[in-house]
């Protein structure tokens, strides 16, 4: 069975310092992958998918079907990333139920 | 524009109440779905519905059922509640052509005294 990993519960950075949240999968195959993010008070929501290969935010990731990553990345965050980040990945074809990681609080302090 | 409502965002119940979680979508989407949030382990799916009556166990259901008599309403029911049941519950949907993209709801946030 597939399996989403991210290692880091909590990170904790400084506005303007670079950032990344890691994503690792256990699938042999191509699959889709996403990052959603929840804000304080807010929805679960969709932050960018790997298909689309856009930056969202700032934030990009990039798909490393060598080392099944798929790491987000901000050059310079802000106070406004602090969230919770979910990386979730989908089997291609009929099933369409994704499996998520356990996520990964951000902070960025003042 | 709220696509994905549920009905109660915060309840208390009592240990073995039946507790019923409603949500509706209004986009037309064939795939619904509950999970559970808690802090530390993630999103974890309850049941998964792809049509109406249709419906797949996710990775925890039990203690849990779901109904799915229309396509825009998906229930969630807790037959007996009981503490270990305390969590949030996030629905969802999707489209099965709007590239696996899911839709989710506010969140209940449900408390079992």
């Amino acid at each position: 069975a597939q399996r989403v990993t991210q290692p880091e519960k909590l990170l904790s950075v400084f506005k303007g310092a670079p950032v990344e949240l890691k994503c690792n999968y256990s699938y042999s195959g191509s699959p889709e992958l996403f990052w959603y993010v929840q804000y304080s008070r807010q929805r679960l929501q969709l932050l960018l998918r790997h298909i689309s290969r856009e930056s969202i935010k700032g934030f990009t990731a990039d798909l490393n079907k060598g080392e099944t990553s798929f790491h987000l990345k901000k050059p310079f965050a802000q106070e406004e990333d602090s969230a919770m980040y979910y990386c979730a990945l989908k089997k291609p074809g009929g099933s369409y139920i994704p499996t998520f990681g356990r996520g990964t609080s951000l902070i960025v302090h003042p | 524009d709220v696509k994905v409502t549920q009905s109660s965002r915060y309840l208390v119940k009592r240990t073995g109440e039946k507790v019923f979680l409603e949500c509706v979508q209004d986009m037309d989407h064939e795939n619904m779905f509950w999970y559970r949030q808690d802090p530390g382990l993630g999103l974890r799916l309850i049941y998964f519905s792809y049509d109406v009556k249709m419906k797949e166990k996710g990775d925890i259901p039990e203690g849990y059922s779901v109904s799915r008599e229309k396509k825009e309403r998906f229930s969630l029911i807790l037959e007996s509640a009981s503490t270990n049941q305390t969590s949030m519950y996030l629905c969802a949907s999707s489209s099965i052509t709007g590239a696996n993209v899911l839709t989710f709801g506010a969140g209940s946030r449900l408390t079992v005294l």
